[in-house]
């Protein structure tokens, strides 16, 4: 079945300190990855996206790495501060659906220590 | 401008009661979305509707009955609320075709927050 999931609920960082979000997917046919960060009371809002033919995008204090052998991918965020306090979902379009439907992981909620 | 906006945020209703959320998207966007998001965060999809034709439906009671009267509009109708329909909706909308459906194309709503007692 379809199945794009994150290793650990909440994670817990002090300001300043680096945080390293994981998201495991099952469907080695999947082609494109995209982060969300959802606010309290929000939507989800993108952060940043990699294809399947990259191993490495960077963005503004994010960076996420796809690692397509163990079907894996993380998002580290840099410098973390207290406004990236939020829940992080990992989600997948499989570009050959030609519909835009996007599968998300479980979601790991973050919290930033000050 | 709000881009994708749903109304109600907040809903508190009783069993058995019909409901309905409406969105609506001002970003001429063909293709908008719903999502359901449950007590755990989970997000999953319910329906998807392209320039007013449905092209998604996950698999959804069919007391959820969605409705596009145009391409900016996308409400979602429940019949004889239960229990497990308590949850968070979110609407979305992205542009049509393949090419257009990437992360920063597709807008959420800020959540219509159902609670059936």
């Amino acid at each position: 079945g379809e199945s794009v999931g994150l290793h650990l609920p909440t994670l817990s960082v002090q300001e300043g300190d680096n945080s390293i979000i994981n998201c495991a997917y099952s469907n080695s046919a999947s082609d494109y990855f995209i982060w969300y960060k959802q606010e309290s009371g929000k939507g989800p809002q993108f952060i940043i996206d990699i294809r399947s033919n990259m191993d490495k995008r960077q963005g503004q204090r994010v960076t996420v790495l796809l690692n397509k052998t163990v079907k894996h991918l993380s998002l580290q965020i840099a410098a973390t501060q207290p406004g990236d306090s939020a829940v992080y979902f990992c989600a997948e379009i499989r570009s050959s659906s030609n519909t835009g439907k996007l599968i998300f992981g479980q979601g790991t909620t973050l919290q930033v220590k000050p | 401008d709000t881009a994708v906006s749903q109304t109600p945020k907040y809903l508190v209703t009783q069993m058995g009661n019909d409901k309905s959320i409406k969105c609506e998207q001002n970003l001429g966007h063909d293709t908008m979305y719903w999502y359901k998001q449950d007590s755990k965060k989970f997000l999953k999809i319910m329906f998807s509707y392209n320039n007013k034709e449905l092209i998604i439906n996950e698999t959804v009671p069919n007391r959820f009955s969605p409705k596009s009267p145009d391409k900016a509009h996308l409400n979602l109708h429940i019949n004889s609320l239960e229990l497990g329909d308590s949850a968070v909706y979110f609407c979305a909308s992205s542009p049509r075709g393949a090419s257009s459906y990437s992360g920063n194309t597709i807008y959420f709503g800020e959540g219509s927050w159902l609670t059936v007692v």
